[in-house]
């Protein structure tokens, strides 16, 4: 079946500590997207991708890097410049055009220990 | 910027009650309108996707109606079940945005009462 992988479902991250979310799509979709969930805010993106090797800011990019070197994989890295990383991370695909909806993975819950 | 708005938060029906769900945006110019359901701790799973040249979309119990001209859409569950309780959120593509990015609404948390 096609969909979007995301792993792990829960992590755990240290004060300092660089952590990377996993998020793997075969769906063929070209786009890819990082969301962030918080409580009472509703999402929040972090970072695109609408081709491989380029991505493109969210509204809330900063403390978090991304790359895109295969169509299929997208991951996050949440870096020790985010100062409030926990949250519920959720990944997304699509492809362009007014016919083609978003799908998302199963999200990540990051923790700050 | 589009901006998404979901009323109410949250809402509490008994069981056989038709559910309706409101949706508003203030930029008309839009490629699509998605509803989706979210379980706690789980991610989003798509309803139904309306294009901007359709006004309607059904699946099952489920329909939503997209009126561009006054910025709304509305989802409506018939014959609501304990196992429809959820969150439901409304999310945008507006044509003027780069990347085919997506707006979202707050969510309408919903509780349905055996």
């Amino acid at each position: 079946d096609g969909g979007i992988t995301q792993s792990p479902k829960y992590l755990f991250r240290k004060e300092g500590q660089n952590v990377t979310l996993s998020c793997e799509q075969n769906l063929n979709h070209d786009a890819m997207y990082w969301y962030r969930q918080d409580p009472g805010q509703g999402l929040r993106l972090i970072y695109y991708s609408q081709i491989v090797n380029d991505f493109q800011k969210g509204d809330i990019a900063e403390g978090y890097s991304v790359s895109r070197e295969k169509k299929e994989s997208f991951p996050l890295t949440v870096t020790s410049a985010q100062k409030n990383p926990t949250a519920f991370y959720l990944c997304a695909s699509s492809n362009q055009g007014s016919n083609y909806g978003y799908t998302f993975g199963s999200g990540t819950r990051l923790t700050v220990v | 910027k589009q901006e998404v708005t979901q009323i109410p938060a949250a809402l509490s029906v008994p069981e056989g009650e038709n559910l309706v769900l409101n949706c508003s945006f203030t930029d008309s110019a839009i490629y699509n309108l998605q509803w989706f359901r979210q379980d706690p701790g789980k991610g989003l799973t798509s309803l139904l996707l309306i294009q901007s040249s359709q006004r309607e979309q059904t699946s099952g119990r489920l329909n939503a109606s997209l009126d561009k001209s006054s910025g709304r859409s509305t989802l409506y569950i018939a014959a609501s079940q304990p196992g429809d309780s959820a969150t439901y959120l409304c999310a945008g593509v507006s044509i003027k945005a780069a990347g085919n990015k997506l707006t979202f609404g707050g969510g309408t948390r919903v509780l349905v009462k055996p």
